[in-house]
C-alpha cells in the first residue's frame, strides 16, 4: 500500500498570495497516477487534477499540478477567497489511498 | 450529465451490515467504474474500493474482510455492503465515478481519478 504524507497540516495565507501544497508517497506513483481534490464544508470533493499535471475539466489555470516519482506539488498561483478549503492528494494505482488532507485558511 | 445519488439507513447497530445504494442518472452504468470513500466525521477521506470494467473489485486492505461492492445494471445502482460495523464505521459514505480509455494498440488501459461524486450519505453506527 502506497502511504501519501501531505504537508502542510495547515496553511494561512492571505487572498492574492501563492499557496504551494505537498504530496509525499511512500513508494513511486504508478503511471503517476496521482490526484488533487478540494472540499468545502458540508461538500464532495472535487477533482482538480489527475495524472499529477493535467487540469480537470472546468478548473481554473490558477491551480497546477507537478511532480513524479514521490513527490507532488499542488500550487495555487493567486488565491481567490473561493480557494479557501481543504485538499486532498490521492493515488489510484492499484490499492487506492488519500492523503491525510491540507487545510488553506484565511490569515 | 451523469449524477450519482446515495441511499440507505441512516442508522445501524453495531455488529450489523451497513447496505447502501448508489443510484446513476444521465448515463450507462456499464459505461463507467464506480468507487465507494468514506469520511468520518472531521477526518480525511478513506477508500473503500471500486467496482470496474463491470466486474472486477478492488478492495482496501483494512476493509477487505467486510466489503461487498456489486452493481444492478437493471437498476442502474452500485451497491456496498459493509458487514460487523463497529462506531469506527460511523463516517459520511460517498459513491463515485471514474473512467478510462483503451489504449488498443498498447492493449492497455489508462485511468482517471474520481470526477462525479454524489453528495455522501451520513451513516451512524449506534446502538
Amino acid at each position: 500500500e502506497v502511504d501519501l504524507t501531505q504537508s502542510p497540516g495547515t496553511l494561512s495565507l492571505s487572498p492574492g498570495e501563492r499557496a504551494t501544497l505537498s504530496c509525499r508517497a511512500s513508494q513511486s506513483v504508478s503511471s503517476n497516477y496521482l490526484a488533487w481534490y478540494q472540499q468545502k464544508p458540508g461538500q464532495a470533493p472535487r477533482l482538480l487534477i489527475y495524472g499529477a499535471s493535467s487540469r480537470a475539466t472546468g478548473i481554473p489555470d490558477r491551480f497546477s499540478g507537478s511532480g513524479s516519482g514521490t513527490d507532488f506539488t499542488l500550487t495555487i498561483t493567486r488565491l481567490e477567497p473561493e480557494d479557501f478549503a481543504v485538499y486532498y492528494c490521492q493515488q489510484y494505482g492499484n490499492f487506492w489511498t488519500f492523503g491525510q488532507g491540507t487545510k488553506v485558511e484565511i490569515k | 450529465q451523469v449524477q450519482l445519488q446515495e441511499s440507505g439507513p441512516g442508522l445501524v447497530k453495531p455488529s450489523e451490515t451497513l447496505s447502501l445504494t448508489c443510484s446513476v442518472s444521465g448515463g450507462s452504468i456499464s459505461s463507467f467504474h464506480w468507487s465507494w470513500i468514506r469520511q468520518p466525521p472531521g477526518k480525511g477521506l478513506e477508500w473503500i474500493g471500486n467496482i470496474y470494467h463491470n466486474v472486477n473489485v478492488n478492495y482496501s486492505p483494512s476493509l477487505k474482510s467486510r466489503v461487498t461492492i456489486s452493481i444492478d445494471r437493471s437498476m442502474n445502482q452500485v451497491s456496498l455492503k459493509l458487514s460487523s460495523v463497529t462506531t469506527a464505521d460511523t463516517a459520511v459514505y460517498y459513491c463515485a465515478r471514474y473512467r478510462s480509455d483503451l489504449y488498443a494498440s498498447l492493449g492497455n488501459y489508462y485511468y482517471y481519478p474520481l470526477d462525479v461524486w454524489g453528495q455522501g450519505t451520513t451513516v451512524t453506527v449506534s446502538s
